[in-house]
């Protein structure tokens, strides 16, 4: 199974700052199948992203993914108070599905 | 607008059945793959399997000897069950639209379910 690897763990920062979160994977996987999801305490993840790069319905231009092969990236241009939550990485073209662990966004 | 609602009980006893129902409102549940998807402290998001509206199935080898889902088109609902659970089976279980062309799309709120005699 294909392993995604997220770093950092965790990502202090304050509202209005730029957030850089990385998403590793063991094998290489097509960018058309590369997920970022968002999720709140107590609340079902969100998808913000799919095929590495395109955006979901409604969900913010500030929110913006890259990259391809192994390496992808989600790049919040300008945090806002919402933001803070944690947000997780998923493949979907190799069965099974799998999730990277997950980085925390705390606000400093 | 889609919604999806997982039901079942919330406690299972060690080596009984954990079984879930999602219920798929605002549309239907055909052409659709449907997915249950686990998280938990120590094993974060895992990937059960999915039962297309066919009936069709895949299961995350981890699982696959002790997970069923089926589906029930008529109610516009697709279950799980899972046989022998243990601990380690403690965790929310959300029911998800997917996998498609945006991975999971639509999400229910979950359920959690603990595992204790």
């Amino acid at each position: 199974e294909i392993v995604l690897t997220q770093s950092p763990g965790t990502l202090s920062l304050s509202p209005g700052e730029r957030a850089t979160l990385s998403c590793r994977a063991s094998q290489s996987i097509s960018s058309t199948f590369l997920a970022w999801y968002q999720q709140k305490p107590g609340q079902a993840p969100r998808l913000l992203i799919s095929g590495a790069s395109n955006r979901a319905a409604g969900i913010p231009d500030r929110f913006s993914g890259s990259g391809s092969g192994t390496d992808f990236t989600l790049t919040i241009s300008r945090l806002e108070a919402e933001d803070f939550a944690v947000y997780f990485c998923e493949q979907y073209g190799s069965s099974p599905w799998t999730f990277g662990q997950g980085t925390k966004m705390e606000m400093k | 607008q889609m919604q999806l609602q997982e039901s079942g009980p919330g406690l299972v006893k060690p080596s009984e059945t954990l079984s879930l129902t999602c219920t798929v409102s605002g549309g239907s549940i055909d052409t659709w793959y449907w997915s249950w998807i686990r998280q938990s402290p120590g094993k974060g998001m895992e990937w059960i399997g999915y039962v297309y509206y066919s009936g069709s199935t895949d299961y995350n080898p981890s699982l696959r000897s002790r997970v069923t889902m089926s589906v029930d088109t008529s109610k516009n609902q697709f279950s799980l069950k899972v046989i022998s659970v243990t601990a380690a089976d403690a965790a929310v279980y959300f029911c998800a639209r997917g996998p498609n062309s945006s991975g999971f799309d639509i999400w229910g709120r979950g359920s959690l379910v603990t595992v204790s005699s």
